[in-house]
């Protein structure tokens, strides 16, 4: 069973860089697959913010790809996120999860890690 | 960009049959996948490719996705059906996700 755990502070001040990890367990990343960053900000919707293929292509959603990095370990089982100049707008729930299939859809689902951001 | 556009909310009687749409240009050329998120809870994928159902969802959830619509029906609603659904495609390596839709059986 694929299972997600994302980590990392849980407040960051604006203007700084927001910084989360998610580990894998029960599937090696060198395998395959496409791994991915998805938001919600409280009472919200979701907003896919970018994923990274195995091999290190990465894939940025065009409202966000100025301010984010996604990079990947594959000795360390885990991929990480990384969000530049945070406002009070990237506050939120962060999940990663590893989209797979023809329809690309996100089949398992870390259990989220709520971001504030404020001084 | 690529938009899915969802209504905000849907309200349906115990027993009775919902259905969301979920509406994006030429949608029906796509796969289209359906999540279903409870308070609190990550989201969970209920329908995929347009109409297949992963392992343990119940046979009340069915999907179908034609020219630029895409929907999501659950038959015979019951309360714990009541949630938070989302869409979601994929185009030219950008995932693209509907705004939502709030499900209240009542």
């Amino acid at each position: 069973q694929v299972q997600l755990q994302e980590s990392g502070p849980g407040l960051v001040k604006p203007s700084e860089t927001l910084s989360l990890t998610c580990t894998v367990s029960g599937y090696s990343i060198s395998s395959g697959f496409y791994w991915g960053w998805i938001r919600q900000p409280p009472g919200k919707g979701l907003e896919w913010i970018g994923s990274i293929y195995h091999s290190g292509s990465t894939y940025y959603n065009p409202s966000l790809k100025s301010r984010v990095t996604i990079s990947v370990d594959t000795s360390k089982n885990q991929f990480s996120l990384k969000l530049s100049s945070v406002a009070a707008a990237d506050m939120a729930v962060y999940y990663c999860a590893r989209p797979q299939g023809l329809g690309m859809q996100f089949d398992y689902w870390g259990q989220g890690t709520l971001v504030t951001v404020s001084s | 960009s690529y938009e899915l556009t969802q209504p905000p909310s849907v309200s349906v009687s115990p027993g009775q049959t919902a259905s969301i749409t979920c509406s994006g240009d030429k949608l029906g050329d796509k796969y289209a996948c359906w999540y279903q998120q409870k308070p609190g809870q990550s989201p969970v994928l209920i329908i995929y490719q347009n109409n297949k159902r992963p392992s343990g969802i119940p046979e009340r959830f069915s999907g179908s996705n034609s020219g630029n619509t895409a929907t999501l029906t659950i038959s015979e609603t019951q309360a714990m059906d009541e949630a938070d659904y989302y869409c979601q495609a994929w185009d030219s390596n950008t995932w693209v996700f509907g705004g939502g839709t709030k499900l209240t059986v009542l």
